[in-house]
């Protein structure tokens, strides 16, 4: 089954406790992204990734790092989290950038204490 | 003022209803309009996509563009209590990444 996963799927952490949210996708897409969703504010990108190695920021990418190592993975790595980074994240993927479709991942929920 | 505003609702309606959901955009360069489907606990998930002014059908929905007023709306026929859900439109430019409405969360009551 074609399909984005994500883990963990919910999580509860500390401030400055460093974390990566790992996403995979078995459709051999090239293009990656990470979302955050927050009440009011919708779905804002974080970071994104066209390629293996090429990855840039998106509209939100204070307190955050990616990796994209292999085709498939795509981490979220924040090196020391606050509060307001409490929030429901998205992993997304699609054929490329300017395909018609991104494939989301089930989210995961962050609260940092 | 926000690229791509949405009223966030809730929208109530009785089955069977029309229902209707805008978007409003400032930025010219959009040229893609999607709007995705999201039920709670659930990622989105791309229900219609659009690149041009007009109408486009997919049984129950019809997504309509209209550039020059910078307007997106997507109409559900005959709505369904399955089709309560959030409603994210999102749209882009050429070359550009996507950027999402704030979503309204609709609820069709059987």
């Amino acid at each position: 089954e074609a399909q984005v996963t994500q883990n963990p799927r919910y999580l509860i952490t500390v401030t400055g406790k460093k974390l990566t949210v790992t996403c995979s996708q078995n459709m051999n897409h090239e293009y990656m992204s990470w979302y955050r969703q927050d009440p009011g504010l919708g779905l804002r990108q974080i970071y994104y990734s066209m390629n293996v190695e090429v990855t840039d920021k998106g509209d939100v990418p204070e307190g955050y790092k990616v990796s994209r190592k292999e085709k498939r993975n795509f981490p979220l790595i924040l090196e020391s989290p606050s509060p307001n980074q409490t929030s429901l994240y998205f992993c997304a993927s699609s054929l490329h950038r300017g395909a018609d479709t991104q494939y989301f991942g089930p989210g995961t929920r962050l609260t940092v204490l | 003022q926000k690229e791509v505003e949405q009223d966030p609702g809730p929208l109530s309606v009785p089955e069977g209803a029309i229902v209707s959901l805008n978007c409003t955009y400032s930025n010219s360069a959009f040229q893609y309009f999607m709007w995705y489907r999201q039920y709670s606990r659930k990622g989105p998930e791309l229900l219609m996509y659009t690149y041009s002014s007009g109408n486009k059908e997919d049984g129950r929905f019809t997504a309509q563009v209209d550039k020059s007023s910078k307007y997106i709306s997507l109409f559900i026929r005959d709505s369904q209590p399955s089709d309560s859900a959030t409603y994210l439109c999102a749209m882009r430019g050429y070359g550009q990444n996507f950027v999402f409405g704030p979503g309204t969360r609709l609820s069709v009551l059987p």
